[in-house]
């Protein structure tokens, strides 16, 4: 079974335009990390954030902002007045801490930014 | 301060020869892990290694696959006899310590995308 679900597979809106993009998890565990990456065009993996299962406090850093939901197993991140350098493949991700340490990537989001 | 450092950045290998992917972790990371991403696909995880152990390797390919992190230099992944399902990009993250209950994010490398012709 799929442990972490990106529905939507490729995302455009216009510059400025606010988009969320979307991410479901499944775990058994109560102890688990959750985690956004951003992969740009040159393909290398940046960090964007990490939140514990313990930590639901919504998050916000500038443009960027996250909303995580136990309740509906979701870890939705939203990009505020979207902008061209924002177009990338974003990975929702999810590591449990009792089944070792790989993490587990969701197939990702491909958002372009139209000017 | 130097990140994960992959080597090379791009591989081309023709079918039936071996692949030798790099990866040196970040100064202090003694962890080490391999994931592998298709065309088109999320990261799937591959090999987690500490300095001469392998701690799980639950998501590599069971035949002509390996991996290693020896005491000194790289950690390396083997592909021996590729064949052309083998052509993906292969990043390496490396973390600093796993905790008691949790664990650090990993810091990736650029990744090196092998090609077999």
């Amino acid at each position: 079974a799929q442990k972490v679900t990106q529905a939507q597979t490729e995302i455009s809106v216009v510059e400025k335009e606010d988009v969320t993009l979307d991410c479901v998890y499944e775990t058994r565990d109560t102890t688990y990390y959750l985690f956004w990456y951003k992969q740009p065009p040159s393909g290398e993996l940046v960090f964007l954030i990490r939140r514990n299962s313990f930590d639901e406090q919504n998050e916000i850093s500038g443009r960027y902002s996250w909303n995580f939901q136990k309740s509906t197993s979701s870890f939705n991140f939203t990009i505020t007045a979207s902008q061209v350098v924002d177009s990338a493949v974003y990975f929702c991700a999810l590591s449990e801490a009792n089944t070792g340490n790989q993490f587990y990537f969701g197939t990702g989001t491909s958002l372009t930014v139209i000017p | 301060n130097a990140g994960v450092m992959q080597n090379p950045r791009h591989l081309v290998r023709r079918r039936g020869q071996e692949a030798r992917l790099r990866c040196s972790p970040m100064k202090g990371h003694s962890h080490v892990y391999w994931y592998r991403q298709l065309p088109e696909e999320g990261l799937k995880f591959m090999v987690y290694l500490q300095k001469e152990n392998i701690i799980d390797e639950s998501g590599m390919p069971k035949e002509r696959f390996s991996a290693e992190f020896p005491k000194e230099g790289p950690s390396i992944l083997r592909i021996q006899q590729v064949v052309r399902g083998d052509s993906a990009a292969y990043f390496c993250a490396s973390s600093p310590l796993v905790g008691q209950g949790g664990l650090y994010e990993q810091y990736f490398g650029p990744g090196t995308r092998l090609t077999v012709t």
